[in-house]
Order: C-alpha cells, then structure tokens, then sequence
C-alpha cells in the first residue's frame, strides 16, 4: 500500500459545486501539506499543517479550505469549485526537521 | 522572499549522453536543497537532497548534484542517461522554521531520444 494516498485519483464537475479531496498517510508524520500544480507553473502551496491543531495559509489558499481530521488525515475542500481550479492536486508528508516531503500520486480535478 | 529558477523548460538529449538540468536558488539563509522527479501520472519523487557538509551530492538511479554557494545553484547531473529518465523535475528549496516548506522551480520536462 501507498504510504500516502489521495482520494479520488480523477474528478470531473461542474462550477459552483462542493469538491472534498481527501488525503492519508501512513508515515506517522505531523507534517501534511496541499499543492497545485499547473503546467509551467510547478507546485503551489495551498496549506499546511504541522499537527491536528495547527493548519496555515500557504502562497495560494483563496478558494480553498482545509480539515485536519487527525494526525494521518487532511483534506481539502473547493466551497464552490471555479473552472480555473482545474489542476492536479498532491498531498504530501514531512517528518522530522529538514526531512523531505513525500508526495502521493495527486488527484486530477477538472471543473467545467 | 526564496525562489526557484529552473531556466530550461524543456530539454531534449539522446540516450547515453551526459545530463545537466540547471537549478537557481534565492534565499537569505542556508538553503536545504532536493530534486525531485514527476514521471507522467505519478506524484513526485526524491531524488537527492543537499542539507549541509559535501558539495556535491549523490542521489538515486545514478544522478548527483553539486551545491555551488558562490553561483547559487544546485544543477543536477547524469552521465548517462537511460530512456527510463523521461520524466519532468523539479528543484526546490527549503524554508520555514525547520524547512518545513518548499518553493519549488517551475521544472523542466527531459525527453530521451534512442
């Protein structure tokens, strides 16, 4: 099994509708993190937090909001989704200080 | 504020040649440095990763990079690369208390051709 796996793998729907992405790892690490990827963008930091009680903004989080449900679970919701929130988005884990990020395999999210 | 410039988008090299894909960094501090790599439809994964001591940096499936201060880069290397290697990467630096949060480069897509 993957040690952090995002649900669902692909999504299509329409504007103005609810989307929950969910996220869960099996690490044992604090530290969870989402991004968004465009092409020739990179990875974006939408949010992260570094225990269940401690959720932050990062570069791009208008849109977006976050559940911390516990220490293995995060997930991301679009309140109301908008055409250019169409990307790939990935959950990713840290452990330890300076220890890398590890990325699940990313959710497709298409709005139309 | 930290930043990430791959300036290659794309690069195109023939299997069994030498690879160099270039990373510039900007940061105030020490800079914790990784190379990750995305092949098509999968999430990222680490390549190698530069936090302080050596230089030059050894990583998985033959590839290396060398930490250089005085240019600030980071630029990855393989000597001879594999068609398996088509792939996008991305360099990215550590920040935060910790290092907790990375910036990443915009990356750049390798092809292989035969």
């Amino acid at each position: 099994d993957a040690d952090v796996t995002q649900t669902p793998r692909n999504r299509i729907t329409k504007t103005g509708k609810r989307i929950m992405l969910e996220c869960s790892q099996t690490k044992g690490h604090d530290r969870m993190y989402w991004y968004r990827q465009d092409p020739g963008l990179g990875l974006r930091l939408i949010y992260y937090s570094f225990d269940v009680k401690d959720i932050n903004k990062g570069e791009i989080s208008d849109g977006y909001s976050v559940s911390r449900q516990a220490q293995a679970k995060f997930s991301l919701s679009l309140e109301s989704a908008i055409p250019n929130q169409t990307a790939l988005y990935f959950c990713a884990t840290s452990g330890r200080q300076n220890q890398p990020q590890h990325f699940g395999d990313g959710t497709r999210l298409s709005i139309l | 504020a930290q930043s990430v410039t791959q300036p290659d988008i794309h690069i195109t090299v023939s299997e069994g040649a030498s690879l160099e894909l270039r990373c510039n960094y900007s940061y105030g501090a020490t800079p914790y440095l990784f190379w990750y790599v995305q092949s098509p439809g999968q999430g990222l994964q680490l390549l190698l990763k530069y936090f302080s001591g050596d230089t030059l940096v050894q990583g998985i499936k033959g590839f290396e990079a060398e930490f250089k201060r005085s240019q600030s880069s980071f630029n990855l290397r393989k000597p001879s690369v594999h068609w398996s290697d088509a792939a996008e990467y991305f360099c990215a630096v550590g920040h935060g208390a910790g290092s907790y949060q990375l910036t990443f480069g915009k990356g750049t897509k390798l092809s292989v051709i035969p």
